[in-house]
């Protein structure tokens, strides 16, 4: 059964201090999306990778965030510093270019303190 | 004025009823049209897929898109406990997908 795998889970840190993210989309896609969600917001989107290239994020505070597609199996979103707004649950999804279909993780659930 | 716009709710109903979850647009661009179901504390599920306007139906799910009026329905019929959750609508034009912000359903045993 593939699936979006996201780690960690869940995270606690203190302000100030650097989180990186991890995400492996599933075998065959060749696009990522890292999004954010908050009740206030809904889902946001902070980047999107096509073919590992970063094509768009226009979406991420440059000064802190930044997305990395180091490999076909491997997508990071890092903060750093992190600041208690930053708290909110971060996605990552895969798909194929020009279809409908995005397929999410469970999702990093993130607090700073 | 938001791309896609999605009444929260919530929307409470007893068991057995049928659903009727809405979406509104402004983007003619969007070609493909999405629902989501969202439990919570999970990720989003992709629940129906549709690239042009007309019917799709899935057992007890069907996605309607009404391109002309900017409108995307989903309905579902014989709700379950089970169906309770956030429902997200989403579309894509081009590169970019865009999310409603869901509505919220709760099916009463």
């Amino acid at each position: 059964d593939a699936r979006v795998t996201q780690t960690p889970r869940h995270k606690v840190t203190e302000m100030g201090q650097e989180v990186t993210m991890r995400c492996q989309p599933i075998l065959g896609h060749n696009t990522v999306f890292w999004y954010r969600q908050t009740m206030m917001q809904g889902l946001e989107l902070l980047a999107y990778f096509r073919n590992r290239a970063p094509l768009d994020d226009s979406g991420m505070p440059k000064d802190r965030f930044s997305a990395e597609m180091p490999d076909a199996t491997l997508a990071t979103l890092k903060i750093q510093p992190s600041e208690p707004r930053d708290s909110a649950v971060y996605f990552c999804a895969s798909g194929w270019t020009n279809t409908g279909e995005l397929f999410f993780g469970e999702g990093s659930r993130l607090t700073v303190l | 004025q938001k791309e896609v716009e999605q009444d929260p709710g919530p929307l409470s109903v007893p068991e057995g009823a049928i659903v009727s979850l809405n979406c509104t647009y402004s983007n003619s661009a969007f070609q493909y049209f999405m629902w989501y179901r969202q439990y919570s504390r999970k990720g989003p599920e992709l629940l129906m897929y549709t690239y042009s306007s007309g019917n799709k139906e899935d057992g007890r799910f069907t996605a309607q898109v009404d391109k002309s009026s900017k409108y995307i329905s989903l309905f579902i019929r014989d709700s379950q406990p089970s169906d309770s959750a956030t429902y997200l609508c989403a579309m894509r034009a081009g590169n970019q997908f865009y999310f409603g912000t869901g509505t919220s359903l709760t099916v009463i045993p």
